[in-house]
Order: C-alpha cells, then structure tokens, then sequence
C-alpha cells in the first residue's frame, strides 16, 4: 500500500538553527500539507501545495517558514530560524484529487532546545 | 470560517461498552467529514469518511459515524470498544476540492481491560 514517508523520524535543534523537515508524498498525488501537533494538542494546518505553490497557509506559517517541492517527488518544510515553541510533531499529508482523503505520514518529532 | 467541534476530551470506558463521540462543524457549504484515530506514538489513520450518499458510513475496526446535516453532527460510535481502541480520535472536516483539512481538539479514548 502506498504511504506517505517523512525523514527525519526525530530532530533535535538548537534555538536558532535552520531545520529542513522531509517529505515523500504519494507518487500520483497533487495535494500537499504540512501540519503540526505541539504535544497534547491538536493538529493545525500550516500550508496546503498545489501545482508548485502555496495554496493557502494558516496564521502559523509566517516568513520562518517555508516549503518547496525540490524534485518532483520530495516535499519540504524549512524552519528558518527555529524557537522553543517550534518543537512539535510534524506531520506531512497528500491526496490524489481534492474528494479523496489525506493520507498522513508517520511525522517527524522537532524539539528545539 | 470552517471549524470543528469535539465535546468530549477524554473518555474512559470499560471493555464491551459502547462508545459515542460527539462532533460538530461549522461550514457554509458542502463538506467532506473524517474520522482519524492516532494510536500512542503513531500517526494519524483514517477510521472513516463522509463525502456523499448515505450518511451512515461504516469504518475499519467496527467503527461507524452518521451524517446528521441538520445537526452539523459526525458523531462517532462502536458498539462494544476494546483495550486496543485506546486512541487519540480527531474528528475533521473539509470544504471546497482544494482546501484544507480542518481538525478538531481530539477525544483521548481510555478503555479498562
């Protein structure tokens, strides 16, 4: 069954540093998402990719970040300047068309120090 | 603006009894509503989802929801819930092809063996 791999699994940071979270989407799909889950809490919307650009972004993703498509296959979100509250769970999603649903990755753990 | 509503934040119950959580949406248009469930430590999977049809909809482990339009409810139910059930489950919505996913806060489920 296909699925959505993200690498690191687990990044630790120093305040400050650039961190480049990576993800492989499913190989046929269009979509992409970033979200983020600080422990304990929800899970919130960061950025939706489509067709080699932003889409939409919610309040949370401000200049620090950032997301590419390097490849064609690879899906990234940088961090520019990493802070404490940054450290969370990140999860990376894609779907085929939008009436399908997302499918998500096994997340990588960021924790800033 | 989309949102999402989980009146239950944690539930504990006894292995074989039966399990409803609420869900709510706000959203102006036609949806698509999930359910997902984060087992400890893993990602996020899909128990089910609602695009069209007929608005009870069956899902993977037992699991099944109904679509009441009129309420803005997805409420989730299992008739008889097992130790394995003890989850994180987030009810979420979607709106137009394109947009993004909507999560709510999450219900931690607890079940006594």
């Amino acid at each position: 069954e296909p699925e959505v791999t993200q690498t690191p699994s687990h990044q630790v940071t120093q305040m400050g540093q650039e961190v480049i979270l990576r993800c492989v989407p499913i190989s046929n799909h269009l979509y992409f998402y970033w979200y983020r889950q600080i422990l304990g809490q929800k899970v919130e919307f960061l950025v939706s990719f489509y067709n080699n650009e932003i889409s939409e972004k919610s309040e949370i993703f401000d200049d620090q970040f950032s997301v590419e498509r390097p490849d064609g296959s690879n899906f990234t979100l940088k961090i520019r300047s990493t802070k404490l509250e940054d450290s969370a769970m990140y999860f990376c999603a894609s779907t085929g068309t939008g009436y399908t649903e997302a499918f998500f990755g096994q997340g990588t753990r960021l924790t800033v120090v | 603006a989309q949102s999402v509503s989980q009146h239950n934040h944690h539930v504990i119950l006894s292995e074989a009894a039966s399990l409803e959580l609420g869900c709510n949406y706000s959203y102006g248009g036609t949806v698509n509503l999930f359910w997902y469930v984060q087992y400890p430590g893993q990602h996020l999977q899909l128990l089910l989802k609602y695009f069209s049809g007929d608005p009870l909809v069956k899902g993977i482990k037992g699991f099944e929801a109904e679509f009441i339009k009129s309420k803005f409810s997805f409420n989730l139910r299992k008739p008889s819930v097992q130790w394995s059930d003890t989850a994180e489950y987030f009810c979420a919505v979607k709106g137009s092809s394109a947009s993004k996913i909507i999560f709510g806060s999450g219900t931690r489920l607890s079940i006594r063996p």
